[in-house]
């Protein structure tokens, strides 16, 4: 059975500090994406990652794949408050269009 | 281009009652997602389409919860009865095999208050 972890699962910071969010997956899988979502609204396509050291990036946000590892992270980089949110990350292990979602990290970045 | 449509936004309901989602995708798209989300977690799947025909309803508690999705457009979720841990939020989603890696795009989802 395919599980996907995230941690942490909160996470409070200040704005301009770095942090990484982690998504660690049990099986072998061949696309990845993150999601945003704000309190009270849909999910927010982020980025999706096909191949093994994939990267993409937008703004202050930088996701990457490590299909080795079983490993994603989501990086960001001297945080704005506007990136609050929950972030998640979810797998599709088999190519059939069915995701397994990751809890969620809930962000919340300190003026 | 219009995104996922969902209605009701909001539901409040005793137990026992029936209650209908509707859902109308992003137009082209040929598979469309019925999830639950619960407080604090990651949404789970109930349902799956590929046009009118539903291809993954292994995780829709059937003794309770169904779904139809005529001429492969829209589509209804329902509940009959509802229970106490049936309040979540009901999402909907859409995607294309012409979208970027079949990413699926959500509605803006349904909360249902069971009491």
């Amino acid at each position: 059975e395919l599980k996907v972890e995230q941690n942490p699962l909160f996470l409070s910071m200040q704005e301009g500090k770095n942090y990484t969010i982690y998504c660690n997956y049990s099986t072998t899988s061949d696309r990845l994406y993150w999601y945003r979502q704000d309190p009270g609204k849909s999910l927010e396509s982020l980025f999706v990652l096909l191949s093994n050291g994939a990267v993409k990036q937008e703004g202050r946000l930088m996701a990457s794949l490590d299909t080795k590892a079983r490993l994603s992270t989501l990086h960001i980089t001297a945080a704005v408050h506007d990136l609050s949110a929950t972030y998640f990350c979810a797998v599709d292990a088999d190519s059939n269009y069915q995701l397994i979602w990751g809890a969620g990290t809930k962000l919340i970045i300190k003026p | 281009e219009a995104g996922v449509v969902q209605s009701p936004r909001y539901k409040i309901i005793e137990k026992k009652q029936p209650v209908a989602f509707w859902c109308n995708p992003i137009s082209g798209h040929n598979t469309l997602y019925w999830y639950r989300q619960n407080l604090g977690q990651g949404p789970e799947l109930l349902i799956r389409y590929e046009n009118e025909e539903a291809v993954d309803d292994s995780q829709l508690p059937k003794d309770r919860f169904s779904a139809e999705r005529l001429k492969g457009v829209d589509s209804t979720l329902k509940i009959q009865p509802a229970e106490l841990g049936d309040s979540a939020v009901y999402l909907c989603a859409s995607s294309s095999t012409l979208s970027w890696a079949d990413t699926q795009y959500f509605g803006p989802g349904t909360r249902l208050t069971v009491l």
